[in-house]
């Protein structure tokens, strides 16, 4: 069964900061995605990581996969209030289904 | 933009009621999910639809549930008998052609609150 690990699950941070979202999985995939959820709101796709190596950004996010490793990052440069919500990885396992990790908290105060 | 829209956006039901949650996928997708969360927790699989059977189901869709695309548009999940346990946000997704190729969309979900 697969599993999909995301480290901090909480993260308070200053503005300006930089900080990291880690995500391991237990089993072999080369799909990867990256998911924000603000509170009592849906799922926005951040990012889709299709290959070993890919690293993708937006703004002050960047992701990243190492499918040999199974750890996705996904980097926070520069922190500013409006990326406070929660970040959820989502990995594809078998043919049709997303497992999602944890979730991370991020709390950008000033 | 397209997206995906789900109805109720709330719905509060008494234990052992049926309950039918909506959704319309986006228009040229092909597969499409339901997907739920209880409050703080993370998002869970329930059940993937292709080509109007369902594809692939975890332990949570159990005979208390089942889906149907009846008219070519809408998607929807049942619940036949409401459980205190099956409060959660019910959340809708759709994708193009396999989740490989592209990204699953997610619609706003619906809460529902079983009481």
């Amino acid at each position: 069964e697969l599993k999909v690990e995301q480290n901090p699950l909480f993260l308070s941070m200053q503005e300006g900061k930089n900080y990291t979202i880690y995500c391991n999985y237990s089993t072999t995939s080369d799909r990867l995605y990256w998911y924000r959820q603000d509170p009592g709101k849906s799922l926005e796709s951040l990012f889709v990581l299709l290959s070993n190596g890919a690293v993708k950004q937006e703004g002050r996010l960047m992701a990243s996969l190492d499918t040999k490793a199974r750890l996705s990052t996904l980097h926070i440069t520069a922190a500013v209030h409006d990326l406070s919500a929660t970040y959820f990885c989502a990995v594809a396992g078998t043919a049709s289904k997303l497992t999602f990790g944890t979730g991370t908290r991020l709390q950008v105060t000033l | 933009e397209p997206e995906v829209t789900q109805t109720p956006s709330h719905q509060v039901t008494q234990m052992g009621q049926e309950v039918i949650l909506r959704c319309v996928p986006i228009s040229n997708h092909l597969y499409f999910y339901w997907y739920r969360q209880i409050l703080g927790q993370k998002v869970e699989f329930l059940v993937s639809f292709y080509n109007n059977e369902i594809s692939e189901k975890s332990e949570i869709f159990d005979d208390q549930f089942s889906v149907e695309r009846p008219d070519g548009s809408n998607f929807t999940l049942k619940i036949r008998s409401t459980k205190l346990e099956d409060s959660a946000m019910y959340f809708c997704a759709s994708s193009a052609i396999h989740p490989g190729d592209t990204e699953a969309f997610f619609g706003q979900g619906t809460r529902l609150t079983v009481v």
